[in-house]
C-alpha cells in the first residue's frame, strides 16, 4: 500500500518563502504530484516530479529525492491568494489503475 | 464540456435513503475517477474507470457503494441506505489518454457534490 505524511498546518507572511514537506511509503512508485485546493473548490494540479531534483514553475518549485522517499513544495514570494490546502500525491506502479494516493493535506495560511 | 461537471452540487438526504451523484467528464477523457473527501481530510480513492476495461473498485468502502459509467462518458455513483458517516464531498475527476505515467497522471477535478446525511 501507500502512505504519505505532510504537516497539517503551515503559516507564513506575505512575501515570504515556505516549504511543505512530504514523505511517502509506497510499494511501487512512478512520481510525486502536488495539488492545490482552495476552500470549497476543486483540487488543481500544480507540479509533478518523476525524477530526482527540482522542477520550477514560476513561484512554485517541487523537489523529489527517491532515495529518501521525500519531496517538498516550495512557494516563493507568497501572496494572500496562496492560502489553501496543498496535497502531495503518489502515482503507484502497482496494478492496472493509475489512481493517485493523496496525503492528508497541508493548510497554508498567508498573513498580511 | 470545458471542465468536469458534477451534480447535484449539494445534497441533503435522510439516513437510510439512496442517493445518486452524477459526473460528466471532460470530453475525450477516457479515465474517470471518484474520490471522497471528508471535512478537513485528504482525498480517499473510491473507484477508477479506464475506457472499456473493468473498473478498479478497490477503494469502495462497502457494498452500499457502486458506480457505473455509461457509454464511456457520464458516470453515476450510487450510495444505498446512506449513513451519517457517508457525509462528505464526492469528487469526480478525469484524465486524458495521452497522459502516461511520466506526465504525472494529471487529473482534472470537478467542484464536487457535497453530501449531508441527516
Amino acid at each position: 500500500g501507500q502512505s504519505l505524511e505532510q504537516p497539517s498546518e503551515v503559516t507564513a507572511v506575505e512575501g515570504a518563502i515556505v516549504q511543505i514537506n512530504c514523505t511517502y511509503q509506497t510499494s511501487g512508485f512512478y512520481g510525486l504530484s502536488w495539488y492545490q485546493q482552495h476552500d470549497g473548490g476543486a483540487p488543481t494540479f500544480l507540479s509533478y516530479n518523476a525524477l530526482d531534483g527540482l522542477e520550477e514553475t514560476g513561484r512554485f518549485s517541487s523537489f523529489l529525492s527517491r532515495s529518501d522517499s521525500y519531496g517538498y513544495l516550495l512557494l516563493q514570494e507568497l501572496q494572500m491568494k496562496d492560502s489553501a490546502s496543498y496535497f502531495c500525491a503518489v502515482s503507484p506502479r502497482s496494478g492496472s489503475a493509475r489512481q493517485l494516493t493523496f496525503g492528508s493535506g497541508t493548510q497554508l495560511t498567508v498573513l498580511p | 464540456g470545458a471542465g468536469v461537471s458534477q451534480s447535484p452540487s449539494n445534497k441533503v438526504t435522510e439516513k437510510g435513503k439512496d442517493v445518486e451523484l452524477r459526473c460528466d467528464p471532460i470530453s475525450g477523457h477516457t479515465a474517470l475517477y471518484w474520490y471522497r473527501q471528508s471535512l478537513g481530510q485528504g482525498l480517499e480513492f473510491l473507484i477508477y474507470f479506464q475506457g472499456n476495461s473493468a473498473p478498479d473498485k478497490s477503494g469502495l468502502p462497502s457494498d452500499r457503494f457502486s458506480a457505473e459509467r455509461t457509454g464511456g462518458s457520464v458516470s453515476t455513483l450510487t450510495i444505498q441506505r446512506t449513513q451519517q458517516e457517508d457525509s462528505a464531498v464526492y469528487l469526480c475527476a478525469s484524465s486524458s489518454p495521452l497522459g502516461g505515467q511520466y506526465s504525472g497522471n494529471t487529473i482534472y477535478f470537478g467542484e464536487g457534490s457535497w453530501l449531508t446525511v441527516v
